[in-house]
């Protein structure tokens, strides 16, 4: 009964390479996040859909692509995988509502590329 | 854009004794300031926040103060346990279309000392 359940949980892969996480949320929020923590723990958002709608699209790599089949549904494509792209990437959702936009992290994709 | 600093980056006290970490925001649209607590290797989950119209809000042993002329909040943990040992990160929002801006401070790693 996990709310926002993301795959894999552990990634490691070669630098080049294309890779995919994999995020759901069953919480019926219309509102998905990616963000990124680096290895000092900073956490920053990377993009955010509405209703499948790209909202937010911070600055990043066009490496980078989401896609948001419906949604409950928000995935995160990564081409040409760099070193620098090891981080671990948490989903998120929210739900616009009388006590907040509360957001919702899933349990984190941690990335390593060699 | 937003930005959020926060202070101190690691903090150590005594079981028993009170905790404070504080953050200020640089953007006076952001109207939503939650704290996130995240321990080692697991997901950051909300344990407190607080909307611009309130100046003070607690929760059992936690409790947040905001002072919006000043741009600043405040985390205060009273009677600390051990496992209140994490990394706290506070956040500042506003909200886009329905979804929420989140831009984090850059965390502090509490330790409680037994």
């Amino acid at each position: 009964d996990t709310a926002v359940s993301q795959t894999p949980k552990y990634l490691v892969t070669q630098m080049g390479n294309d890779k995919s996480i994999k995020c759901e949320q069953n919480l019926g929020h219309d509102t998905m996040y990616w963000y990124k923590q680096d290895s000092k723990k900073f956490l920053k958002i990377m993009f955010s859909y509405n209703n499948k709608e790209l909202i937010i699209n911070e600055t990043v790599p066009n490496r980078f692509s989401p896609k948001s089949p419906d949604k409950a549904h928000l995935n995160l494509h990564i081409n040409s995988l760099e070193l620098g792209d090891s981080a671990v990437y948490f989903c998120a959702s929210s739900q616009v509502g009388a006590r907040g936009n509360t957001i919702y992290f899933g349990e984190g994709s941690w990335l390593t590329v060699v | 854009g937003e930005n959020v600093e926060q202070h101190p980056s690691t903090l150590s006290v005594q079981e028993g004794d009170s905790a404070v970490i504080k953050c200020t925001y640089s953007d006076s649209a952001s109207n939503y300031f939650p704290w996130y607590k995240q321990e080692l290797g697991k997901r950051p989950q909300l344990i407190i926040d607080i909307r611009s119209n309130v100046g003070e809000k607690k929760d059992q042993r936690i409790a947040v103060t905001l002072n919006k002329t000043a741009k600043h909040f405040s985390l205060h943990i009273t009677e600390t346990q051990p496992e209140d040992s994490a990394v706290y990160f506070c956040a500042a929002s506003w909200t886009l279309f329905g979804n929420e801006k989140l831009t984090f401070g850059t965390g502090t790693r509490l330790t409680i000392i037994p």
